[in-house]
């Protein structure tokens, strides 16, 4: 099927590892950030979203870390699957561009078992 | 629960040829976007609507890009005289609202579009 990312930086785990994945996000005015994992061959999907107004969210074995001094996000996994390989995009949003999301360039997780 | 649906998944065009591509959105959803994707590459965002009002057509690459809702919900996005450079991944994303709480964007499969 149709590769996403032939060209993408790839972070490589160990299967139960703990995975960090870093996004310098591009507008300072930005108001709200979300994470998507993209498998190849499908859409993005949702996975966590922070507001501007807070610096840490938690979900199911994910967290999001927002430091707005450097204009940074992060999305760390805890115990990585091989079931979590696929590409991950940042995506930022701020209310003097509508409502459309500006996304980074994305990184490919490869989960070794 | 049904998410976004999209149709045709794949399409092949020659180069010149008028295509039409189709978004269902999730039901009771206000906004809906349409993005473009290049292989390995983050989605590009083309145009906005909110209900079936086209609210940011901004990131249309050309006059040959035409987005439509007319009922609010389902969307077809046109591509007249299709160009190589056409080819990508067009992906739809719905959401409940522009205002917080109803800001999170979910996408469809997408069509992928090879123009020959």
């Amino acid at each position: 099927g149709e590769s996403v990312g032939l060209h993408l930086p790839t972070l490589s785990v160990q299967e139960g590892d703990n995975s960090i994945i870093n996004c310098a996000y591009s507008n300072s005015a930005s108001d709200y950030f979300i994470w998507y994992k993209q498998e190849s061959g499908k859409g993005p999907q949702f996975i966590i979203d922070i507001r501007s107004n807070m610096d840490k969210r938690q979900g199911q074995r994910v967290t999001v870390l927002l430091n707005k001094t450097v204009k940074h996000l992060s999305l760390q996994i805890a115990a990585t699957q091989p079931g979590d390989s696929a590409v991950y995009f940042c995506a930022e949003k701020w209310d003097g561009a509508g409502n459309m999301l500006t996304f980074g360039g994305g990184t490919r997780l490869m989960v070794k078992p | 629960g049904a998410g976004v649906s999209q149709s045709p998944r794949y399409k092949v065009a020659k180069r010149g040829q008028d295509v039409a591509l189709r978004c269902d959105p999730i039901s009771g959803h206000v906004s809906l976007f349409w993005y473009q994707q290049a292989l390995g590459q983050g989605p590009e965002f083309l145009t906005y609507f909110q209900n079936e009002a086209q609210l940011d057509k901004s990131g249309l690459p050309s006059d040959r890009f035409f987005a439509e809702r007319p009922e609010g919900s389902v969307s077809t996005l046109k591509i007249q005289r299709t160009q190589q450079e056409d080819s990508a991944v067009y992906l739809c994303a719905s959401s409940l609202a522009g205002r917080i709480g109803g800001e999170t964007q979910y996408f469809g499969p997408g069509t992928r579009l090879l123009v020959l």
